[in-house]
């Protein structure tokens, strides 16, 4: 049980355009999710934290509107980086708070994000 | 401020032999912590968790980990590696309820690496 998933697991763009990523809790349902940036050989930086039917919250520093994250289902988180730049190539890992241990983060498997 | 320190970067270690990875946390709430194992290009796995109670807990593939509160410490040991153990572990604190603003804190992780 718990398992997160995450799609596309790899994918490389142009510049200027806009990546969709999905984070799905495959057997249970999270009312919170969690966007990560991981950078090579460094660790995990909080994004964002995702509820369900409500509006994200950012962390300091990183741009709401460059990254647009959905929350529409208790199984489904949406990630999206608009108008990508090289800048932005990085690993993007979500988490999912629940699972019948609802401290536990359960961790999707990542997107590996290439921008041209 | 609420920070993961794990001193150690990287660690070889012979097949065999036994292992134990330093975390120390600085948390102003009563702590959950966590330890994660991440192959590479991969998501993280959930080794072991703390909330409360015996401060020795299991986990999964042969892992334990010790809670010293009077040292801020959550080391994570095994007592005989096997070569399928070589990843990044990180350790984590948390808090609960995985609130916003309360997210999981990583450390930078630690490079476990087995040599034959």
């Amino acid at each position: 049980g718990a398992v997160v998933s995450q799609h596309p697991s790899r994918v490389i763009c142009k510049s200027g355009t806009s990546v969709k990523i999905e984070c799905r809790s495959l057997d249970f349902q999270a009312t919170t999710m969690f966007w990560y940036r991981q950078f090579p050989k460094q660790s995990l930086m909080l994004m964002a934290t995702s509820n369900e039917g409500s509006k994200a919250t950012y962390e300091q520093g990183v741009e709401k509107d460059k990254f647009l994250i959905n929350h529409a289902s208790l199984t489904l988180s949406t990630l999206t980086v608009t108008s990508a730049h090289p800048e932005d190539s990085s690993f993007y890992i979500c988490s999912a708070l629940g699972g019948g241990a609802t401290d536990t983060q359960y961790f999707g498997p990542g997107t590996r994000l290439t921008v041209l | 401020a609420q920070s993961v320190t794990q001193p150690d970067i990287h660690i070889t270690v012979s097949e065999g032999a036994s292992l134990e990875l330093r975390c120390n946390y600085s948390y102003g709430a009563t702590p959950y912590l966590f330890w994660y194992v991440q192959s590479p290009g991969q998501g993280l796995q959930l080794l072991l968790k703390y909330f409360s109670g015996d401060t020795l807990v299991q986990g999964i593939k042969g892992f334990e980990a010790e809670f010293k509160r009077s040292q801020s410490s959550f080391n994570l040991r095994k007592p005989s590696v096997h070569w399928s153990d070589a990843a990044e572990y990180f350790c984590a604190v948390g808090a609960k309820g995985g609130q916003a603003g309360t997210a999981l804190i990583f450390g930078k992780g630690t490079t476990l690496s087995v040599s034959s």
